[in-house]
């Protein structure tokens, strides 16, 4: 039963162009998302989370965008960067105590 | 420390030996998160512990995994009768609990031969 579905297992953009990372979940009672990057033979580490009453959160060149209506979040990295390259997890929970993470995204800018 | 460290970093196993995995959260962390995560996926909940209380196994594959956090902080993730499919990258993640983010620690690969 897979809850949030990242769709794309891969992109790759262009260093100082817009990477858009997207992500889709099934449970409504879902109130609290997050974006996790990884490199490898790491573990995920956070980057930036929304709460189900937001739309919106920036931080930095990062931003998550929240369509609740279409069970739909999305990352925004402006301009992107050739570090930003790892893979990316998408997270979804409630109460953060059961959280449930898509299949990673692996984004690869290039110079 | 300053992270969540887990130990080994690399296990290998032969089928049907036990391992133990260790995680030490962040000081002070309440909460602390086990996951299995598979090559090319995310990773997969397993259990959680609030303090000592381990409040949601639901995750756990079989009776042959079993977890423990006994005074609250150090956790064991224990698997018995190892088997290949068993063979993954075992994350702990510990956060302080509540609306709070989770912080991993670099996880442990496990490999039965």
């Amino acid at each position: 039963d897979q809850q949030v579905k990242q769709n794309s297992p891969s992109l790759s953009v262009q260093e100082g162009r817009i990477s858009i990372l997207n992500c889709d979940y099934t449970n409504s009672m879902f109130d609290y998302f997050l974006w996790y990057k990884k490199y490898p033979a790491e573990g995920p580490t956070f980057l930036i989370s929304i709460s189900s009453i937001k739309d919106k959160n920036e931080d930095g060149r990062f931003t998550v965008f929240l369509n609740k209506s279409a069970k739909h979040l999305s990352l925004h990295i402006v301009p992107s960067q050739p570090g930003d390259s790892a893979v990316y997890f998408c997270a979804a929970g409630y109460n953060n105590n059961d959280m449930r993470f898509g299949a990673g995204t692996r984004l690869t800018v290039k110079p | 420390g300053a992270g969540v460290s887990q130990s080994p970093r690399y296990k290998v196993a032969k089928r049907g030996q036990d391992v133990a995995l260790r995680c030490d959260p962040i000081s002070g962390h309440v909460s602390l998160f086990w996951y299995q995560q598979a090559l090319g996926q995310g990773p997969e909940f397993l259990t959680y512990f609030q303090n000592e209380a381990q409040l949601d196994k639901s995750g756990l594959p079989s009776d042959r995994f079993f977890a423990e956090r006994p005074e609250g902080s150090v956790s064991t993730l224990k698997i018995q009768r190892t088997q290949q499919e068993d063979s993954a990258v075992y994350l702990c993640a510990s956060s302080l609990g509540g609306i709070n983010e989770q912080f991993f620690g670099p996880g442990t690969r496990l490999t039965v031969l």
